[in-house]
């Protein structure tokens, strides 16, 4: 069954420190992998996805993550950290399936010291 | 609309009431979802809608929980008899495609507490 493990409940770093976010997957097939941000009461906001090509995936607000399949891992990471990154991220795979459906990990909270 | 809305944001209900959720998805988007994010967890999988043919209902959690989107646009998720562990908020999100793993348009969600 596909399952996504995300390692760090919580995380705190400084303003214009760098970020790594720890994502690793469980699945059979090539994944297609997902990470999104949410911040209080709002909705999950779409970062950067990775179907196949390039393991090393761009995103929106300066994050980047990379696909390595022999660690099973796509990890989000930015080199400067400002203070609106605050908020939780999600890592998710899809199935690719007739549904669709998204797993996501638990989530790793991020907070941002000035 | 620009985005995904849902209504009501808050919900509180008393136990064993009934309650509807509303999703108003982006004109046009022919893929539509329905999640439940408990306290300190991930989304979790409820439904899953092309137009108007429910394809997947594989996560709701009980025969208490049923969704619609009779003209392949609105959706509401109904829960009958809320018990307290259906206190979360309920996240819908749509997309343009059949092949969504292009990825989904999520809104705020609606936060429901049963007391």
């Amino acid at each position: 069954a596909q399952s996504v493990t995300q390692p760090d409940i919580h995380i705190t770093v400084s303003e214009g420190a760098s970020l790594e976010l720890r994502c690793n997957y469980s699945y059979g097939a090539t994944p297609y992998l997902f990470w999104y941000v949410q911040s209080p009461g709002q909705g999950l906001q779409l970062l950067l996805k990775y179907f196949s090509g390039d393991t090393l995936v761009q995103g929106i607000k300066g994050f980047e993550a990379e696909f390595k399949r022999s660690q099973s891992s796509f990890n989000l990471r930015k080199p400067s950290v400002h203070w609106s990154d605050a908020a939780e991220y999600f890592c998710a795979v899809g199935n690719g399936g007739a549904t669709n459906k998204l797993i996501f990990g638990t989530g790793t909270l991020l907070a941002v010291q000035p | 609309g620009a985005g995904v809305s849902q209504s009501p944001r808050y919900k509180v209900a008393k136990r064993g009431q009934d309650v509807a959720l509303r999703c108003d998805p982006i004109s046009g988007h022919v893929s539509l979802f329905w999640y439940q994010q408990a306290l300190g967890q991930g989304p979790e999988f409820l439904t899953y809608f092309q137009n108007e043919a429910q394809l997947d209902k594989s996560g709701l959690p009980s025969d208490r929980f049923f969704a619609e989107r009779p003209e392949g646009s609105v959706s509401t998720l109904k829960i009958q008899r809320t018990q307290q562990e259906d206190s979360a908020v309920y996240l819908c999100a749509s997309s343009s495609r059949t092949q969504a793993n292009y990825g989904y348009t999520f809104g705020s969600g609606t936060r429901l507490t049963v007391v």
